[in-house]
């Protein structure tokens, strides 16, 4: 099983339509959770992070976090074409100086 | 803020000789800096972990040999690729974490080599 687990798609959804991505992590000690964006060919940019369960909302993002179903999601509102793009899950299970685990990523593609 | 660059953004070589990638962060002081690697259409998987002033702790399966890391300052890390190989061609990337600032890690643009 691993560590972190993402359906590697492609999602396709259609422009201003909701986007949602979806994450399973197996180490139920993690404690903090990030979604990255990765272009093709470029280093992944830090969207969101999210530390309780719930809802965390960043403009048209939004990360749920469940740790009893040791699941994290995030939700891309008014998807555009901007943001096709590799979504990555990642956890960590310690403090800010401990390492980050990822998954295989989600490509994303917003259709005109 | 939070800016980290890298240095080359790409390098081509050819098969034995060594290759240095250099990781700053602009604005702000890491103690601690990741290095990463990203083959094509997989996830980036963890290198090692660099700590100024101390030695870096590798991950499980990463010669520490091969991939000689530095952390001589709070704004600059090294990785040294030595005696490299086609199959250590990849996409290099760095991060560092912000002590000030919630210590969330910030990505390099990264580096691709390629080894002949």
């Amino acid at each position: 099983q691993k560590e972190v687990e993402q359906n590697s798609g492609p999602l396709s959804v259609p422009e201003g339509a909701i986007a949602s991505l979806n994450c399973t992590y197996s180490d139920r000690g993690s404690q903090s959770f990030f979604w990255y964006r990765q272009y093709s060919g470029k280093s992944p940019e830090l969207i969101m992070f999210i530390y309780s369960n719930g809802d965390k909302e960043d403009g048209r993002f939004t990360a749920q976090l469940n740790k009893a179903s040791q699941y994290v999601s995030l939700l891309i509102r008014d998807s555009q074409p901007s943001d096709s793009a590799t979504y990555l899950c990642a956890v960590r299970r310690g403090g800010t100086a401990s390492k980050l685990t990822f998954g295989t990523g989600t490509r994303l593609q917003v259709t005109l | 803020g939070a800016v980290v660059s890298q240095h080359p953004s790409w390098v081509i070589c050819k098969s034995g000789t060594s290759v240095k990638i250099e990781c700053r962060s602009l604005d702000f002081q890491a103690t601690t800096m990741f290095w990463y690697r990203q083959f094509p259409k997989q996830s980036l998987m963890l290198m090692a972990t660099s700590n100024e002033g101390s030695k870096a702790t590798y991950e499980q399966g990463v010669e520490k040999d091969k991939f000689l890391i530095n952390h001589a300052s709070l704004t600059l890390s090294t990785l040294t690729v030595t005696s490299a190989h086609p199959e250590d061609s990849s996409f290099y990337i760095c991060s560092a974490r912000d002590s000030a600032r919630e210590g969330e890690q910030f990505f390099g643009p990264g580096t691709r080599l390629t080894v002949l």
